[in-house]
């Protein structure tokens, strides 16, 4: 079982819709959990950090459930600047590596 | 500030050849780390290294050495390369603070192996 599993969709959908990716963790003892973007052929880049109160940036909001290991990201109002892929991320290992999980594309039509 | 930097953005290498990638970060932060990314595996720790001074394996390191130079550089080393690491190579430092963790990414060096 990978340690971070997630949809790789993709997740196509028009604008202005709302969507939401789901993430599970296998490691229990993961400490802090966060939503990468990545665009095509670039580096990953920090969306957000998800805190265990759930947070929201914008159009964007987060929730963490311990209980049953998984993470999820809500966007709405999607816009076409939107489409890239999302990689969810564990922090283990002590606080010095990060687990990626394989990301979920989402691609936003007119 | 320049972020974290990669050399070079491409490489083709035959079988065998040896080369060095490099990585620089202006950020003052203590951890580096050394990932390659292929299609459907997503983003895979080769080496980090913590501090100035040390490193250690991450899930992947077989054919990979690394050199931790200074607290600004982390290269990377393929001493003999084979076509199973032709891969997207990515760099990163991290910051830590009160507010956070915060991984940032240079733009990687796209190596293909023939």
């Amino acid at each position: 079982r990978k340690e971070v599993e997630q949809d790789p969709g993709p997740f196509n959908v028009p604008e202005g819709a709302t969507v939401a990716f789901n993430c599970t963790y296998s490691n229990s003892a993961s400490q802090s959990f966060f939503w990468y973007r990545q665009d095509c052929r670039k580096e990953p880049k920090l969306l957000m950090s998800v805190y265990s109160s759930g947070n929201e940036d914008g159009r964007f909001t987060a929730q963490l459930n311990r209980a049953s290991q998984y993470i999820s990201l809500l966007i709405r109002d999607s816009k076409l600047s939107d489409s890239a892929t999302y990689l969810c991320v564990v922090l283990t290992g002590g606080g010095n590596k990060l687990t990626f999980g394989t990301g979920t594309q989402l691609k936003v039509e007119l | 500030n320049a972020g974290v930097t990669q050399t070079p953005k491409f490489q083709v290498l035959k079988t065998g050849q040896s080369m060095t990638l490099q990585c620089a970060q202006d950020m003052n932060h203590n951890s580096m780390y050394w990932y390659r990314q292929d299609p459907g595996m997503g983003l895979r720790l080769i080496y980090y290294s913590a501090s100035e001074g040390t490193t250690d394996k991450g899930e992947v390191p077989n054919g990979y050495n690394v050199s931790r130079l200074n607290k600004r550089e982390f290269s990377l080393r393929l001493e003999s390369a084979a076509p199973s690491q032709t891969s997207v190579y990515f760099c990163a430092s991290t910051e830590t603070s009160g507010s956070g963790y915060t991984q940032y990414f240079g733009p990687g060096t796209r190596l293909t192996v023939l």
